[in-house]
């Protein structure tokens, strides 16, 4: 079972350049999310998926960020243009329902600098 | 209030203590809790549900105090292993539907 997988799992770009992120849920999962995490905030929800269909997207911070998710096996979080503030620690999840355990990937360290 | 609050610590505990901290939710209407266990530089893991009637899981205990609104997670006999993060997460399910980690109570346990 490999889990939860994402890509990279460094970034490193400069202010302006577009950041894809990119997650692959564990099969048979329904549920999809994306969270990013720093020291201040701590984990805050960007977005959640349930069968491919964005539920809540209120945790997005602003247009600058956008995520998808064409198929069950494949979602992706685009930050454009990047900014140095957005530099954290990107977490994709799944689980069977929205209301079950979460299983988390090992998460993208983004740096914008 | 805040939605979700955790006591930050540092928790510095000796070896084969028993430690113990809360989590406190302003949404009465919140229907399902856990406790979340996070290491340095890794991914968030599943510790326990916790349910109403509380519940157990060898040295570790999860109890829900829904009149003061708050969760809690006790260790007994604590290890070395134990020292990591610990986040609440906070799931109202009703209404505006949201999931809520707490920021977490980071734990060392000392030899």
């Amino acid at each position: 079972d490999a889990g939860v997988i994402q890509s990279p799992r460094h970034e490193v770009t400069e202010m302006g350049q577009e950041v894809t992120l990119r997650c692959k849920p564990i099969s048979g999962h329904n549920s999809l999310f994306w969270y990013r995490q720093t020291m201040m905030r701590g984990l805050e929800l960007l977005i959640y998926f349930n069968n491919n269909v964005p539920i809540d997207d209120s945790g997005m911070p602003e247009d600058r960020f956008s995520a998808k998710m064409p198929n069950a096996s494949f979602s992706t979080l685009k930050i454009q243009p990047s900014e140095p503030r957005d530099s954290a620690v990107y977490f994709c999840a799944s689980s069977l329902q929205r209301e079950g355990e979460q299983f988390f990937g090992p998460g993208t360290r983004l740096t914008v600098l | 209030r805040k939605e979700v609050e955790q006591d930050p610590g540092p928790f510095n505990v000796p070896e084969g203590a028993t430690v113990a901290f809360n989590c406190t939710y302003s949404n009465s209407a919140s229907q399902s809790f856990f406790w979340y266990r996070q290491d340095c530089r890794k991914e968030p893991k599943l510790l326990m549900s916790v349910y109403s009637s509380g519940n157990e899981d060898g040295r570790f205990t999860a109890q829900l105090n829904r009149a003061s609104q708050y969760i809690s997670l006790l260790i007994r006999d604590s290890k070395l292993s134990d020292s990591a993060t610990y986040l609440c997460v906070v799931n109202s399910a009703s209404g505006d539907d949201k999931i809520i980690f707490g920021k977490g109570t980071r734990l060392h346990i000392l030899p």
